[in-house]
């Protein structure tokens, strides 16, 4: 079985590009979440989709993010202008609709902003 | 404000000695705790959990001990093997909300052959 993927793996651009993450969650799963990690803050959740309708966008850091889910297999993460301090690991992860608990999570996209 | 706390970024044992991770959280709502386990390059994976209703859960080499009144979880891995070496994430939710899990900054465990 495919697991969550994520696109690029790895993203290396100069600040104020515009950077777009992928994420394609497991067939069957419901709910999507964003997730970026960093030293200092660890995992942190930036939005939750569920249904393909954002439930909780919180934790988006600022309007710089935003986040799409045009369908039940993609959802995208943008940020316009980026920074370096938007450097990290962002994280996809997907959950069945019977359990948020168990979260799967994608390998990654480690962006660096320069 | 970090609702869950790992105040330990990292650990060294020795391979078979016990490992022992700790987790403290600061909101009471919170009834339901996860560990997840994070290899480098790879996403995290659940590992184990534990319901405010008990006190202690164990899968094999690992158990899950919660205190409640002391809003403190610990993780404990025996025996340690080199393949455990790995971040450590600690991760909470309220279970009557729409389940948001809360996670710690992780800790970094090192199994010394």
């Amino acid at each position: 079985d495919a697991g969550v993927i994520q696109s690029p793996r790895h993203e290396v651009t100069e600040m104020g590009q515009e950077v777009t993450l992928r994420c394609k969650p497991i067939s069957g799963h419901n709910s999507l979440f964003w997730y970026r990690q960093t030293m200092m803050r660890g995992l942190e959740l930036l939005i939750y989709f569920n249904n393909n309708v954002p439930i909780d966008d919180s934790g988006m850091p600022e309007d710089r993010f935003s986040a799409k889910m045009p369908n039940a297999s993609f959802s995208t993460l943008k940020i316009q202008p980026s920074e370096p301090r938007d450097s990290a690991v962002y994280f996809c992860a997907s959950s069945s609709g019977t359990s948020l608990v168990t979260q799967y999570f994608g390998p990654g996209t480690r962006l660096l902003v320069l | 404000d970090q609702q869950v706390k790992q105040n330990s970024p990292s650990l060294s044992v020795q391979e078979g000695r016990i490992s022992i991770l700790n987790c403290d959280y600061t909101n009471s709502m919170f009834d339901y705790f996860l560990w997840y386990k994070k290899y480098p390059a790879e996403g995290p994976t659940f590992l184990i959990s534990i319901s405010s209703i008990k006190d202690k859960n164990e899968d094999g080499r690992f158990t899950v001990f919660l205190n409640k009144s002391a809003k403190h979880l610990s993780l404990h891995i025996v025996p340690s093997q080199p393949g455990d070496s790995a971040v450590y994430f600690c991760a909470a939710l309220n279970s009557g909300g729409y389940q948001k899990v809360t996670f710690g900054t992780g800790t970094k465990l090192q199994v010394i052959p």
